[in-house]
């Protein structure tokens, strides 16, 4: 059975830092490229970040480009979100999710088959 | 980036109801388009991918068409579960883009 388990959201001041943890299980974890997508309080979803399954390539949403850093350790199975200077409007839900198709390298297939039950950030003075 | 507009943002509809949701890309982005439920403080969950190909363990009831820039998601038969929000969402190119969901509500 596929799980994803996210870990480390919490409040943060603006400017301030936090790393964001999803813990895989039940599929061979380098064979996917993962992704965060976050959804603010009470809006929609918004792609963040995707990693390629080798970890050789990694992308970023616009918003967050410069300021957060993806990354992976396929040894423990876990996908990463580094976010630094973080703003207000960064408050969101963070999910991890898992590409639907095996990919070793390269953004993925894009489509999401399975998610964690997502963090909570919390940006605020 | 590719805009993806959703309509309605919202429908009330009774169960057996026949429920269709529309999604439009704001470029052609042939089949690669996929479907998303959420329920209040959940996860999505994964109901079809490519346009129309449906995720194992997800209903029949649920259906998906369309290619280019139109695509629709049909409920055949309103079930309580299915009461949710639904996101469409393109695997086109990246930046990947998600709608702004439809709310389906019980009338």
């Amino acid at each position: 059975e596929v799980q994803l388990l996210e870990s480390g959201g919490g409040l943060v001041q603006p400017g301030g830092s936090l790393r964001l943890s999803c813990a895989a299980s039940g599929f061979t974890f380098s064979n996917y490229a993962m992704t965060w997508v976050r959804q603010a309080p009470g809006k929609g979803l918004k792609w963040v970040s995707t990693i390629s399954g080798n970890g050789g390539g990694t992308y970023y949403a616009d918003s967050v480009k410069g300021r957060f850093t993806i990354s992976r350790d396929n040894s423990q199975n876990t996908v990463y979100l580094q976010m630094n200077n973080l703003r207000a409007e960064d408050t969101a839900v963070y999910y991890c999710a898992k590409d639907r198709r095996s990919s070793s390298s390269g953004v993925g297939y894009g489509n999401f088959d399975y998610w964690g039950q997502g963090t909570l950030v919390t940006v605020s003075s | 980036d590719i805009q993806m507009t959703q309509s309605p943002s919202s429908l009330s509809a009774s169960v057996g109801d026949r429920v269709t949701i529309t999604c439009r890309a704001s470029q052609i982005i042939s089949t690669n388009l996929n479907w998303y439920q959420q329920k209040p403080g959940k996860a999505p969950k994964f109901l079809i991918y490519t346009a129309s190909s449906l995720q194992s363990g997800v209903p029949s009831r649920f259906s998906g068409s369309g290619s280019g820039t139109d695509f629709t998601l049909t409920i055949s038969s309103l079930q309580p579960e299915d009461f949710a929000t639904y996101y469409c969402q393109q695997s086109f190119s990246t930046p990947w883009t998600f709608g702004q969901g439809t709310r389906v509500e019980i009338k």
